[in-house]
């Protein structure tokens, strides 16, 4: 069963510390795999986009590894900030179809605390 | 930030009454899409379409129709609201490219429904 499995469910952190957000998947064929940042009450913004010939990618303080081979992936935020409070979302997109079929995580509650 | 749009945002509605959520893109996309979601958990796709004409049911049973007279425009009809109803409704948009791995969905703000 093609699954996204995202971890911690919730973090709470101080202003100015890093963190790391995990994301495990099962989905195959894989395609690649994003992350996508969601304040509360709005949609869901990409952050990053990876294919399987990446293992890392950057946006600002935002990084992104991919592990195809273990089928991971993680999502460093370096130096947070208030506004980093948001849902991140873990999706990973298939290719068994022709509609490029996406898969959701429940995503990580990151709450920064000044 | 993305230029597609939802209206309304808020909408607290009494059961069996006929509502229809707004979406609208300025991109030009193709490809648009309705999730459903509820708080903490992840989206569910619901409805999406290729183009003009083109609508498909998603992943997750709907009580839901769609239509796409327009590229621009992708309303989202229930027929008679009922509280099972009650949920955050996204709309997404993203282009139809040749083996498009790359595209990005970009998505509206979303549309807040409570059923009483």
């Amino acid at each position: 069963k093609n699954q996204v499995e995202q971890s911690p469910q919730s973090l709470i952190i101080l202003e100015g510390k890093n963190c790391t957000l995990q994301c495990n998947y099962t989905v195959s064929p894989f395609s690649n795999l994003r992350w996508y940042k969601q304040d509360t009450g709005r949609g869901p913004v990409s952050l990053t986009i990876m294919t399987f010939s990446e293992n890392t990618k950057s946006n600002g303080r935002y990084t992104a590894t991919l592990d195809a081979d273990t089928k991971q992936s993680s999502l460093h935020i370096t130096a947070s900030q208030l506004s980093d409070s948001a849902s991140y979302i873990c999706v990973v997109s298939d290719r068994g179809s022709t509609l490029g079929r996406l898969y959701f995580g429940r995503g990580t509650q990151l709450t920064v605390w000044p | 930030e993305a230029d597609i749009y939802q209206t309304p945002r808020y909408l607290v509605i009494g059961t069996g009454k006929k509502i229809t959520l707004e979406c609208s893109q300025t991109m030009g996309h193709d490809k648009m899409y309705w999730y459903q979601q509820d708080p903490g958990m992840e989206l569910h796709l619901i409805h999406y379409s290729y183009g003009v004409n083109s609508t498909e049911k998603g992943d997750l049973s709907s009580e839901s129709t769609v239509s796409r007279i327009r590229t621009e425009h992708f309303p989202l009809t229930l027929e008679s609201a009922r509280p099972s109803h009650t949920s955050q409704y996204l709309c997404a948009s993203t282009t139809l490219r040749e083996g498009g791995d790359q595209e990005t969905q970009y998505f509206g703000p979303g549309t807040r429904l409570l059923v009483l």
